[in-house]
């Protein structure tokens, strides 16, 4: 079974600022990936960045980062010069290398941006 | 190429009534994925489709839910006898498994259950 955990209730940032969005994950599968989605009031999931558990380096997708931990099972997300849009909910998930690849999501994390 | 689709975007119905959600996925992509997501929660998988075979469902989906894909493009989600506890959001995916990691979301279709 897969677990993805988001403890922070709410995260605010300074617009410009950098914040960090906490995400650990539990899993007995040897290979999985990792999914950071933004959930914006009007509903929809947008894909942010990816993570491959064999990945050497963190990935990378513009104003996003991930912080890939293997050991201690972490993958936070880091978003840098924050953006008044930025503010939404956002989920970290996963996904098992195997036949179905559905995605195990978090509780998520609101983040406000304020000017 | 417009993204994934759903309708209706939002769906009020009365305890016992039937409803019927639409999911047109991104054209080439194969899978095609349903997910629940209630309030302050994460989506949670409900079932897939590979192209027109429906390949999963999750413990979740009760005998009331049924998801149907013919010829593999759009997909229905059908709730009968619907209950409060039905209320929420339902999410519709697509990805192409050949070339894509992520999947692509449409906007959910908002349940609410009086």
């Amino acid at each position: 079974a897969q677990k993805i955990t988001q403890t922070q209730p709410g995260m605010f940032v300074q617009e410009k600022e950098a914040v960090t969005l906490d995400c650990t994950y539990d899993t007995s599968d040897p290979s999985y990936g990792l999914f950071w989605y933004k959930q914006p009031s009007s509903g929809e999931m947008i894909f942010l960045i990816y993570q491959g558990s064999y990945d050497q380096q963190n990935a990378t997708e513009g104003r996003y980062s991930l912080n890939f931990q293997k050991a201690r099972k972490s993958a936070n997300l880091v978003i840098s010069a924050s953006q008044l849009g930025d503010s939404a909910m956002y989920f970290c998930a996963m996904r098992a290398t195997g036949a179905n690849s559905k995605l195990t999501f978090g509780k998520g994390i609101t983040l406000s941006v304020r000017p | 190429d417009t993204g994934v689709s759903q309708n209706p975007r939002h769906k009020i119905t009365k305890r016992g009534q039937n409803v019927t959600f639409r999911c047109d996925p991104i054209s080439e992509h194969n899978r095609l994925y349903w997910y629940r997501q209630t309030l302050g929660q994460g989506p949670e998988f409900l079932t897939y489709f590979q192209n027109e075979a429906q390949l999963e469902k999750s413990r979740l989906l009760s005998d009331r839910f049924s998801a149907e894909r013919p010829k593999g493009s759009f997909s229905t989600l059908e709730i009968q006898r619907t209950e409060q506890g039905d209320s929420a959001m339902y999410l519709c995916a697509s990805r192409f498994t050949r070339d894509s990691t992520e999947a692509f979301f449409g906007q959910g279709t908002r349940l609410t259950v009086v």
